[in-house]
């Protein structure tokens, strides 16, 4: 256990579905990210929040739309997605920004049709 | 640009062996260096870490060495064992960036050996 939870662990919809990917951290951190992991890609920074506040948006599509009402939790609203979002999407915490070192999900698998 | 990438895509290692998996970056302003393993069906999972002020750093069964004039990181696992077997992934981060300025490398594949 990270202590980042992240539901539901598989996700499959269609590209015209509207759907969310939640993340609970139990760490007391500040800061939270999505990332996205593709086969053969390194991860990529979708979204960082800090203190509630989006302090990075790394050219994400419009399609993903995050939300953090608190430090603790954060979702990705996902809608008319396409099949080259399928990925797998990861939440991670860390105290700051500063610090280096990120905990991590277990991820969610994601499959658009 | 930043890049951080990987030697082999790829790495074999018989039970017991040691296991070196490297790692080439191009940021010479990178002031700190993660690993991370990622085992099959779970999130990232934090290794080590590592300062540009250091050489050298051990951890448990772990070290991981850092040579700053040829930009080039690797991780030594001692007495490989099964459960070792995951993607090992290295991070950068830039100097004056936070969490938010780590870059990935895309991964080694570590397979242990009966």
């Amino acid at each position: 256990e990270t202590g980042v939870t992240q539901t539901p662990r598989h996700l499959v919809m269609g590209m015209t579905n509207k759907k969310s990917l939640k993340c609970e951290q139990h760490l007391g951190h500040n800061a939270m990210y999505w990332y996205k992991q593709s086969a053969k890609k390194p991860l990529e920074l979708m979204f960082v929040y800090n203190f509630k506040e989006q302090t990075e948006n790394n050219s994400v599509p419009s399609r993903f739309s995050p939300e953090c009402p608190n430090s603790s939790h954060l979702f990705l609203h996902l809608h008319t997605l396409q099949p080259e979002d399928s990925a797998l999407y990861l939440c991670a915490s860390s105290q700051g920004l500063v610090t280096g070192e990120l905990f991590f999900g277990e991820g969610s698998r994601l499959t658009v049709l | 640009g930043e890049s951080v990438g990987l030697h082999l895509p790829t790495l074999s290692v018989q039970e017991g062996d040691n296991s070196i998996i490297n790692c080439a970056y191009s940021n010479s302003a990178s002031d700190y260096f993660i690993w991370y393993k990622q085992e099959s069906g779970k999130g990232p999972q934090f290794i080590i870490d590592i300062r540009s002020n250091m050489d050298k750093r051990q951890g448990q069964r772990v070290t991981v060495l850092l040579n700053k004039t040829v930009k080039h990181l690797s991780l030594q696992i001692a007495a490989t064992q099964p459960g070792d077997s995951a993607v090992y992934f290295c991070a950068e981060r830039g100097s004056g960036g936070g969490a938010d300025g780590l870059t990935f490398g895309k991964g080694t594949h570590l397979i242990i050996q009966p």
